[in-house]
């Protein structure tokens, strides 16, 4: 079945630096790959998107890049703030077509901790 | 504010007690997604109806049930609750069947005494 790896947290950064998150993905097909972000107390934030390989999602300073030929789906950053923490979710969804249309597999988590 | 309404926000209740979630979904979204979050097993997915019709089932217990009314919202019923079904649970919309996008609203956090 499917299946979605993230990379084991917390991850503490001071402020500015350099964000990577890295996800990779077990998945039969051409799967759709999301970052969702989880604020404390909150429920689940659609961040970005890539629907098909090579596509990069993109959205406030967050990128990522569908990469089929690694099964990976890394989020990036280039200057982090404060108010970047949160939990950040991998995941994946076949859209049309199966039993699993329009279920979410998710990773297990990414805690990031930004210091001022 | 999602669009997408949860009631209630927490819920103490018993072992052997049954509960009902509600879920209004964002207003023009026909598909409703349950999912269960917790710190052993992480986000689940539980099912999903699309316009008042089941569409996909996940790992979802024989003791759960749910339904889509004709108004769109959507319940979800747990019974003969367990401690280890103490966990957030999240409901979700989205205006086709695909689910490319979300909306997530901010859960119901389920404690089992």
């Amino acid at each position: 079945g499917d299946s979605v790896t993230q990379m084991e947290g917390p991850v503490t950064l001071s402020e500015e630096a350099f964000l990577t998150i890295n996800c990779t993905y077990t998945a039969t097909g051409y799967p759709s790959l999301f970052w969702y972000v989880q604020y404390p107390g909150e429920g689940l934030q659609l961040l970005l998107k890539a629907t098909k390989a090579d596509d990069k999602g993109s959205n406030k300073g967050f990128e990522a890049t569908y990469r089929k030929e690694t099964t990976s789906f890394h989020l990036e950053k280039g200057s982090v703030q404060v108010s970047d923490s949160a939990v950040y979710f991998c995941a994946l969804s076949h859209g049309a077509g199966g039993t699993s249309y329009g279920k979410l597999t998710f990773g297990q988590g990414t805690i990031l901790t930004v210091h001022p | 504010d999602s669009g997408v309404t949860q009631t209630p926000k927490h819920l103490i209740t018993a072992t052997g007690q049954r509960v009902t979630l509600r879920c209004s979904p964002r207003s023009g979204d026909l598909s409703v997604y349950w999912y269960q979050q917790s710190l052993d097993q992480g986000l689940q997915f539980l099912i999903q109806y699309y316009n008042g019709e089941e569409r996909a089932k996940g790992n979802i217990l024989e003791r759960f049930s749910a339904q889509q009314f004709p108004d769109l919202h959507s319940e979800l019923n747990l019974s003969s609750l367990e401690l280890g079904d103490s966990a957030l649970y999240f409901c979700a919309s989205s205006v086709d069947p695909g689910g490319l996008g979300y909306t997530f609203g901010s859960g119901t956090r389920l404690t089992v005494v």
